[in-house]
């Protein structure tokens, strides 16, 4: 199982600012995932990131909002531009490739995000 | 449209059995999964369904119906810290992406 990790772990920030958040993997992966879990809710997919392409965004989600980097296969960044109290919530990257099903997603421990 | 369901919340006795079910519609089925979130932690994998049947691992079990677009979680033996958010997840039609129940809240209580 890979390991993930995540910085910074929770920031507060201003509204009209803007936030990078950085995923790291211990191991090279072809895709990786962006989650936003808002209080109290479940998680929804912002976008998948491929190493060499530009990411493909979820309904809801747009780049100029969002936008996502990935230079390598064991690193990315999630931009939250432009935050408002909205865009409070939890950020979650993940990556796919268990050993029971090969398939199961390993999530990194999130980045909690208060804007005031 | 993608849609899953569950329970908001559940409460249980420690050492009971708890059941928590999950039912889905979506574009395509490439397995269901089921995952334990912890209050401020990450979900954690627990099991994975893709045929019909029941799987069971430890304390654990899960349940796939397909026909149904059904699935549930059994934990046996309840502990405290079996007090999580369950997420059903399901992996779509294009095999790539996961869509997440809306989790169950389970509380053990003593």
């Amino acid at each position: 199982s890979a390991v993930i990790s995540q910085k910074p772990s929770r920031d507060i920030c201003q509204r009209g600012t803007s936030l990078t958040i950085q995923c790291q993997v211990d191991s090279q992966v072809t895709m990786m995932f962006w989650y936003r879990q808002q209080p109290g809710q479940s998680l929804t997919l912002i976008a998948t990131a491929n190493q060499g392409s530009e990411a493909t965004y979820e309904s809801g989600f747009v780049i100029d909002k969002f936008p996502i980097s990935r230079p390598n296969l064991t690193f990315s960044t999630l931009t939250v531009s432009n935050m408002s109290p909205e865009d409070s919530s939890i950020y979650l990257c993940s990556v796919e490739g268990g050993r029971v099903s090969g398939n199961e997603q390993f999530f990194g421990p999130g980045t909690r995000l208060t804007v005031l | 449209g993608q849609n899953i369901d569950q329970p908001t919340e559940m409460t249980a006795t420690e050492g009971a059995i708890v059941q928590i079910n999950c039912t889905y519609q979506t574009s395509g089925f490439n397995g269901l999964f089921w995952y334990q979130q912890h209050a401020g932690e990450a979900p954690t994998f627990l099991s994975y369904n893709v045929l019909d049947g029941l799987e069971e691992k430890g304390r654990f079990s899960s349940f796939l119906s397909r026909s149904k677009g059904y699935s549930y979680l059994l934990l046996k033996e309840l502990q405290m810290k079996d007090s999580a958010s369950y997420l059903c997840a399901v992996r779509d039609g294009y095999g790539q992406n996961f869509v997440f129940g809306p989790g169950t809240r389970l509380s053990v209580l003593p």
